[in-house]
Parts: structure tokens; sequence; C-alpha cells
């Protein structure tokens, strides 16, 4: 099975402007995640979806949004650009088995700098 | 929210000797840990994971530990070769489907040859 892909993988952009990022998760694979990579904050968890509809929000502000198709494949959109949303976005898909804990496999990113 | 934190941030150790990573987390409601393994400039790969009824788990050379009574796990790797060394992530999550990965800092894992 292919991975994980993310488009594009480098992105620059100044402040001010808004940014789409792309996920295609594995063939199968219903849910995507996405999570924030900075040196200083780590991995952080943006936002979930599956089948269409955010089941779950991490704590960014509203300026990040995201949503999914009915193939799965999942965008994530940054309005209003800051600095400080320099980071390597990552997406991670799994496919959740009913009610339990679930592996999620992660794409290589897109590095987005903000300048 | 989900709190985990992950020491040490920088472990080095002799190439062939064993590495510990130890991790604690604060909801007593997170089910599934993982761990991850980041080389540089790539994508964070699961190496094990572990789910909360069970209490330890080995894949090789690699072992995770769960104490759920003091809500910390930890991750065992014996014989450390070269390309061992990375960055080390543990997560915690409630699992049943819609829970995002709580991740800790991370450690920077060194093999000295």
């Amino acid at each position: 099975k292919a991975g994980v892909t993310q488009t594009p993988r480098y992105l620059i952009k100044t402040r001010g402007q808004q940014v789409t990022l792309s996920c295609s998760p594995i063939s199968g694979h219903r849910s995507v995640s996405w999570y924030q990579q900075t040196p200083g904050q780590g991995l952080q968890f943006l936002f979930e979806y599956f089948s269409e509809t955010q089941r779950n929000k991490g704590n960014f502000p509203g300026r990040f949004s995201g949503r999914q198709f009915s193939n799965s494949r999942s965008e994530m959109n940054v309005s209003t650009l800051e600095l400080g949303d320099s980071a390597l976005y990552l997406c991670a898909s799994s496919s959740p088995p009913a009610g339990g804990p679930y592996e999620q496999f992660f794409g290589p990113g897109t590095r987005l700098t903000v300048l | 929210g989900e709190n985990v934190e992950q020491h040490p941030s920088t472990l080095s150790v002799q190439e062939g000797d064993s590495a510990v990573i130890k991790c604690t987390y604060s909801d007593s409601a997170s089910n599934y840990f993982p761990w991850y393994k980041q080389e540089l400039g790539k994508r964070p790969q699961l190496i094990i994971d572990i789910r909360s009824n069970v209490g330890e788990k080995k894949d090789q050379r690699i072992a995770v530990t769960l104490n759920k009574t003091a809500k910390h796990f930890s991750l065992h790797i014996t014989e450390t070769q070269p390309e061992d060394s990375a960055v080390y992530f543990c997560a915690a999550s409630r699992g049943g489907g819609a829970d995002g990965l709580t991740f800790g800092k991370g450690t920077h894992l060194i093999i000295q040859p």
C-alpha cells in the first residue's frame, strides 16, 4: 500500500497570507489527524477528521481549520499567517477499530516558512 | 487535558549498551501509548505501542512497559546500534477513535561508537 502523502512539501509565505495544505491517507483509512511540529512546542494535535466530520480539535486558534472529502483526503487551512506559524505540519491516517485505540501513520510533512 | 512528560531530553549511550526513556501521563482515561522514532528530516515512525490492558510488550530489541497505577511507561532498547540514533517520542491517547495523540517533548538518543 502507498503511504500517507502530503503536498506541497515546502511552502514559503508572508505574514497575513493564507495557506492550504493537502493530505492523502493510506488507502482504506478514513481517519486523518493533523499535527504541528516546532522545536519549542514539539508535536501538537490540531484536529481529527473521520468520514468528513471533525471529531476532535486541539488548542489552536480559529485561524486553523480543516476539512475532509468523501475520498478521505483532507486539507488544512491557516488564515492570516503569523511568524509563529512556521512549522512542520504533519498529517497522520488511521483505520480505527470500533471503540478501540488505533495506530496512526504519518506523512512526510509540509514545511511552512512564514516571512 | 492530557499532559505527557518525557525524560531525559538527551541520552548518550555506548554502542551495545541499553537505553531507557521514561514518560509519565496525567489522564487516567488514557489507554493507548505509542512510541515514535523520528530521524533527522524524516517523518515519525511508529516503533512499538502498548494498550492499557497489557503491562509489557517486546519486539526484538525494543520493549515497552506500562504502570497504570503510577501513570508511567518506558521504552527500553537493548544492544543499541548506530541506526538507533534518532529522536524518540512517547504519546498517550484515550483511543476510541476520536482523540488525538498527546506527545512528550522527545528524547534525542545518541549512540556513541
